[in-house]
Parts: C-alpha cells; sequence; structure tokens
C-alpha cells in the first residue's frame, strides 16, 4: 500500500516558469488536500478537494491552480513561480468519516530563483 | 495569528524519561485534534487523535490530554526512545459545519532524545 505518492522530490524553478507537483493516493479518499510548509510558519492550507470535480481555496491559493479530475489524483500547478513559492508542499488525503486523520505524502521540496 | 500553538518550541528528554508536549488551541469550536510527528526529510506521521467529547485517549506509548476549560492539548510519550525524535505538531479542527475539515496547525516541537 503506498499511501500518498508525491512527484518529484526536489524541484529547481527559475522565476516566471511553471510546474505541476504531481500527487496522486491509492486508498480510495475523497478528501485531497495541499499544504505548504515553511520555517516558522507551521503547515498552512493551500487548495482542498473533497472529491472529484470539487476544488475548493485555503489559507494561502494566491498562485496556485489545481483540478480533480479523477479521486486518485489531485496536481498542484504554478503557473508563473516566484521566489516568494520557495517552500515544502505535502500533500494529503483522508476517508470519508469526519474525524479520521489526514494521511500525508512524504513532500516535493521546491525552489524558485 | 494561528489558533495553534505550543508552550516549547524545543524539549531535550533523556532515553527512558517521559516526554510531555503541550498545545494551546485559542478556538472552542474545535472538536478534534490531531497529534502528528515528522522526521527530518519526511511528511507528518499520524500519532494520535482525540475528539472534543473526550479527555484523555491512550495508544501505544504515547497518550493525548485535552483540556477544553483552559483550551490545552498534550502529547505524552512513555520511555522516550531515540527514534522518538522529531518535530511534533498539533493539529486542530474546527467544526464549521456541514462536515466541513480544514486543519489548522501548530508551529511545532522538536524533541531531542538524549542517549
Amino acid at each position: 500500500n503506498a499511501g500518498v505518492t508525491q512527484t518529484p522530490k526536489f524541484q529547481v524553478l527559475k522565476t516566471g516558469q511553471s510546474m505541476t507537483l504531481q500527487c496522486a493516493q491509492d486508498m480510495n479518499h475523497e478528501y485531497m488536500s495541499w499544504y505548504r510548509q515553511d520555517p516558522g510558519m507551521g503547515l498552512r492550507l493551500i487548495h482542498y478537494s473533497v472529491g472529484a470535480g470539487i476544488t475548493d481555496q485555503g489559507e494561502v491559493p494566491n498562485g496556485y491552480n489545481v483540478s480533480r479530475s479523477t479521486t486518485e489524483d489531485f496536481p498542484l500547478r504554478l503557473l508563473s513561480a516566484a521566489p516568494s513559492q520557495t517552500s515544502v508542499y505535502f500533500c494529503a488525503s483522508k476517508g470519508s468519516s469526519y474525524n479520521s486523520p489526514l494521511h500525508f505524502g512524504n513532500g516535493t521540496r521546491l525552489t524558485v530563483t | 495569528g494561528e489558533s495553534v500553538g505550543l508552550h516549547l518550541p524545543t524539549l531535550s528528554v533523556q532515553e527512558g524519561d517521559n516526554s510531555i508536549i503541550n498545545c494551546a488551541y485559542s478556538n472552542s469550536a474545535s472538536d478534534y485534534f490531531i497529534w502528528y510527528k515528522q522526521e527530518s526529510g519526511k511528511g507528518p506521521q499520524f500519532i494520535i487523535d482525540i475528539r472534543s467529547n473526550m479527555d484523555k485517549r491512550q495508544g501505544q506509548r504515547v497518550t493525548v490530554l485535552l483540556n477544553k476549560t483552559v483550551k490545552h492539548l498534550s502529547l505524552q510519550i512513555a520511555a522516550t526512545q531515540p527514534g522518538d525524535s522529531a518535530v511534533y505538531f498539533c493539529a486542530e479542527n474546527m467544526n464549521s459545519g456541514a462536515g466541513s475539515y480544514q486543519l489548522t496547525f501548530g508551529k511545532g516541537t522538536k524533541l531531542s532524545v538524549i542517549p
């Protein structure tokens, strides 16, 4: 059981470049989300999805787009990378029960120069 | 500011001793709390959770205590081992209705176990 898989593990971008961070889960979870983790800021929610075809904004959505065409995949897109988006990005999913914990991937470390 | 915070940013504990990591939250509407462990280079790993209708829950070597009166959450680790060295986060979910789920995370406490 792979759980939540994120690719790539590391990425360096130049300002203005675009890229997609991939996230896939094999637990048939309806809920998926993206967080960024910065020193001293903890984990902050970027976008989330409660099911295929449904997405919503979190605390820090600006500069990021998401889509959810399948239950398994929840990619995060940076259309025009900025140095402020240098961070570690975590994808997470959870089961349908309200009080069930998030399961996290191992993250993508992104550097924007 | 964040509604979830930590009393101690770092904690050093002798191997074999018990560890207590504290967390304060300010949102009385929060009804579900989780502790996560994060090792270097990895994602947060679920440790234990507790609902607001409980004040204590035990797992393997870990106990979470919830004091809703003072909005305080703690994680107790018994017989701390070197493998427990990590950053520990508390998280709360505020029930804003319709089964919404948006966790708010604290900034984390780094636990260092001294062999």
